[in-house]
């Protein structure tokens, strides 16, 4: 049992917007940034957003929201080469811990 | 250009030892955090462990506690992580990762990762 929780699959198609979540509480998401990661075909993971911020070389279709003790990715405009699985992230102050959540596998239809 | 290398993964028995290491360039080492991330075969992404900058704090899952130990040497920009006692839980390839933040010494420090390494199999059968 994952500490963050994720959608286990989205699905959309080109062109669309679509947002993956990622709840927590208030030892997690609630106090700290959220790590966003995409994997694809379990290659290693790649940073696509960190907070609200956008890393360099990540297409600006990405981005990132939080309310609370939930975190949000959206991609706007949904692209073929965005079929992934995304993971979110943060530290726990209660665990003194990184947590994951379990993750999402998008699929582009 | 930010650049994480793991090496020393490989076949080990159960009980058995194995020690990882990430030699790091492009930045300033000391200045970040570094944790290890795992993935078994089919799963999700599970942290294992991080230090500090300076190397004088470090945390571990539970499920590592007290058989692997996480470290670094700055003057060598390299990451380690000593595995004993492993067990066929342990399979899986391990990642090491940048924090995305300067270390500052607050807990906020180890709240995401902004560049990976390619990874390292480990696998524990016998």
């Amino acid at each position: 049992q994952s500490a963050l929780t994720q959608e286990a699959s989205v699905s959309g198609t080109v062109g669309q917007k679509v947002t993956l979540s990622c709840t927590g509480n208030s030892n997690n998401i609630g106090s700290y940034a959220v790590g966003w990661y995409q994997q694809i075909s379990h290659g290693a993971p790649k940073t696509v957003m960190f907070g609200n911020s956008l890393p360099s070389g990540i297409p600006d279709r990405f981005s990132g929201s939080k309310s609370g003790t939930t975190a949000s990715l959206t991609i706007s405009g949904l692209q073929p080469e965005d079929e992934a699985d995304y993971y979110c992230s943060t530290w726990d102050y209660s665990l003194s811990a990184v947590v994951f959540g379990g993750g999402t596998k998008l699929t582009v239809l | 250009e930010v650049q994480l290398l793991e090496s020393g993964g490989g076949l080990v028995q159960p009980g058995g030892s194995l020690r990882l290491s990430c030699a790091a360039s492009g930045f300033t080492f000391s200045s970040y955090a570094m944790s290890w991330v795992r993935q078994a075969p089919g799963k999700g992404l599970e942290w294992v462990s991080a230090i500090s900058g300076s190397g004088g704090s470090t945390y571990y899952a539970d499920s590592v506690k007290g058989r692997f130990t996480i470290s670094r040497d700055n003057s060598k920009n390299t990451l380690y992580l000593q595995m004993n006692s492993l067990r066929a839980e342990d399979t899986a390839v391990y990642y090491c990762a940048k924090a995305g933040v300067v270390d500052s010494g607050y807990s906020y420090s180890y709240s995401y990762f902004d560049y990976w390494g390619q990874g390292t199999l480990v696998t524990v059968s016998s």
